[in-house]
C-alpha cells in the first residue's frame, strides 16, 4: 500500500505570494492533519480534516487555510507569504477521526520564502 | 512551557543500548508515540503505547510508561549507525487526532 504523498517536495516563493500544498493520504484513510516544522518552534499542529470538515485548528493566523476533498485528498494554502513561513510542512493521515487512530506522515514539502 | 519535553542530545556507541526520555504534563493523554526523523525526511512511526499500559516491546524497541511521574522512555537495544536520527515523542488527547510533540532528541551513534 502506498504511503502518504505530498507535492511538491520543494518550493521557493517570495514574500507576498501565495502557495498551495497538496497531500494524498494512504488509501482508505479519511483523516488528514497538517503540521509545520521549523528549527525554532519545532513541530506545530496546523489543522485536521475528516469527511471534508475541519475538525480542529491550531494557533496560526488566518493566512493559513486548508480543505479536504471527497476523495480525502487535502490541500493547504498560505496567502501573503512571510519569511517566517519558511518551514517543512508535514501531512499525516489516519483511518478516521479519533484518538485511537495512528497517524502516518508523508515526506513533507519544504517551503522557502525569500 | 511545552506540554512534552525531551533532552536535546544523546550520544551512544554502536552495539550499546540507547534510552531516550520524555516527560508530558497532561494526564488525559490517551496514546503516546515515538517517531523517528532522518535528515530531509518526514516522520516515521516507530511505536506507540496506550496510556493504560506500562510497557510495550517491539523487536529492538521497548517503551516504558510511568503514569505517576508522566514519564515515557524509548529503549533501543543493540543501537546501529542507522539509528542516528532525531526522535520525537508525542501525545494525543481524548478528542481528535492532534499530536503534541516534544522538541526532539538528536541521537548520534558512534562506531
Amino acid at each position: 500500500k502506498a504511503g502518504v504523498t505530498q507535492t511538491p517536495r520543494y518550493l521557493i516563493k517570495t514574500r507576498g505570494q501565495q502557495v498551495t500544498l497538496s497531500c494524498s493520504p494512504i488509501s482508505g484513510h479519511r483523516s488528514v492533519s497538517w503540521y509545520q516544522q521549523t528549527p525554532g518552534q519545532g513541530l506545530q499542529f496546523l489543522f485536521e480534516y475528516f469527511s471534508e470538515t475541519q475538525r480542529n485548528k491550531g494557533n496560526f493566523p488566518g493566512r493559513f487555510s486548508g480543505r479536504q476533498f471527497s476523495n480525502s485528498r487535502s490541500e493547504m494554502n498560505v496567502s501573503t507569504l512571510e519569511l517566517g513561513d519558511s518551514a517543512l510542512y508535514l501531512c499525516a493521515s489516519s483511518l478516521a477521526w479519533g484518538s485511537s487512530d495512528t497517524q502516518y506522515f508523508g515526506p513533507g514539502t519544504r517551503l522557502t520564502v525569500l | 512551557g511545552e506540554d512534552v519535553e525531551q533532552s536535546l542530545f544523546l550520544s551512544v556507541r554502536e552495539g550499546d543500548s540507547s534510552v531516550i526520555n520524555c516527560t508530558y504534563t497532561d494526564s488525559s493523554s490517551t496514546y503516546l508515540y515515538w517517531y523517528k526523523q532522518e535528515p530531509g525526511a518526514g516522520l516515521q512511526l516507530l511505536t506507540y503505547i496506550f496510556s493504560n499500559m506500562d510497557m510495550k516491546q517491539d523487536q529492538r524497541l521497548t517503551v516504558l510508561l510511568n503514569k505517576k511521574d508522566k514519564h515515557l522512555s524509548l529503549r533501543i537495544a543493540d543501537t546501529q549507525t542507522g539509528d542516528s536520527a532525531i526522535y520525537f515523542c508525542a501525545e494525543i488527547k481524548a478528542a481528535g487526532n492532534k499530536l503534541t510533540f516534544g522538541g526532539g532528541t538528536r541521537v548520534l551513534v558512534k562506531p
